[in-house]
């Protein structure tokens, strides 16, 4: 699997859009570009999901350059309960393939 | 909204004892899987499970741990003679039979104490 690189921690204030980068130099071309999140030591929360497209859903954007090589996790109005760590994956197509978690990004959103 | 739920959430056992965590994947999912992760440490996977048999296990699946899905309903994963090192959250996870997508949903988890 392609390795990440994320920064191990950010600050955002409330009401404001929260970027998270992810470096992922090393995709390939079958490879989607996931994002979790964890809570405290709650179970880890999809989020999004691309393969080269930019995506959008109810919690998040998604912006994947066009050489595939990084992606944003953009969170357009930040909250106190996005408070979380944010894990950026990149996974193989295909059914039952598992998810490689590195360490992530921490982010705090603050008042 | 359908959930991934485990039980029980919090379970003590004493080193050597056998234990069983329980998952109830979302109901229409076929692929299910198991993953843990030690306080303070990175989310590790275990094991996933499709059609009655192991998918992939990782290194740290050995011969103490067993899964089955012994009904229609229930994913569980059983540590023979629990280790202190067992000490963890379990997370169950589960996805959607359809495509490439293969979002996984996980559950809330169940913290396992081995003194």
């Amino acid at each position: 699997d392609a390795k990440t690189t994320q920064p191990p921690s950010m600050d955002c204030a409330e009401g404001r859009a929260a970027n998270l980068p992810c470096n992922h130099s090393t995709i390939s071309g079958n490879e989607y570009v996931y994002w979790y999140r964890q809570i405290h030591s709650q179970g880890p929360q999809y989020i999004i999901h691309g393969l080269k497209n930019n995506e959008t859903n109810e919690m998040a954007s998604l912006i994947i350059t066009e050489d595939r090589k990084s992606s944003t996790l953009i969170l357009p109005h930040a909250t106190l309960r996005d408070t979380a760590v944010y894990y950026c994956i990149v996974r193989p197509a295909g059914a039952a393939s598992k998810l490689t978690f590195g360490t992530g990004t921490r982010l705090q959103v603050t008042l | 909204e359908p959930e991934v739920t485990q039980t029980p959430s919090h379970q003590v056992t004493q080193m050597g004892q056998e234990v069983i965590l329980r998952c109830v994947p979302i109901s229409n999912h076929l692929y299910f899987y198991w993953y843990r992760q030690i306080l303070g440490q990175k989310v590790e996977f275990l094991v996933s499970f499709y059609n009655n048999e192991i998918s992939e296990k990782s290194e740290i699946f050995d011969d103490q741990f067993s899964v089955e899905r012994p009904d229609g309903s229930n994913f569980t994963l059983k540590i023979r003679s629990t280790k202190l090192e067992d000490s963890a959250m379990y997370f169950c996870a589960s996805s959607e039979p359809a495509g490439q997508q293969n979002i996984q949903y996980f559950g809330a988890g169940t913290r396992l104490s081995v003194l």
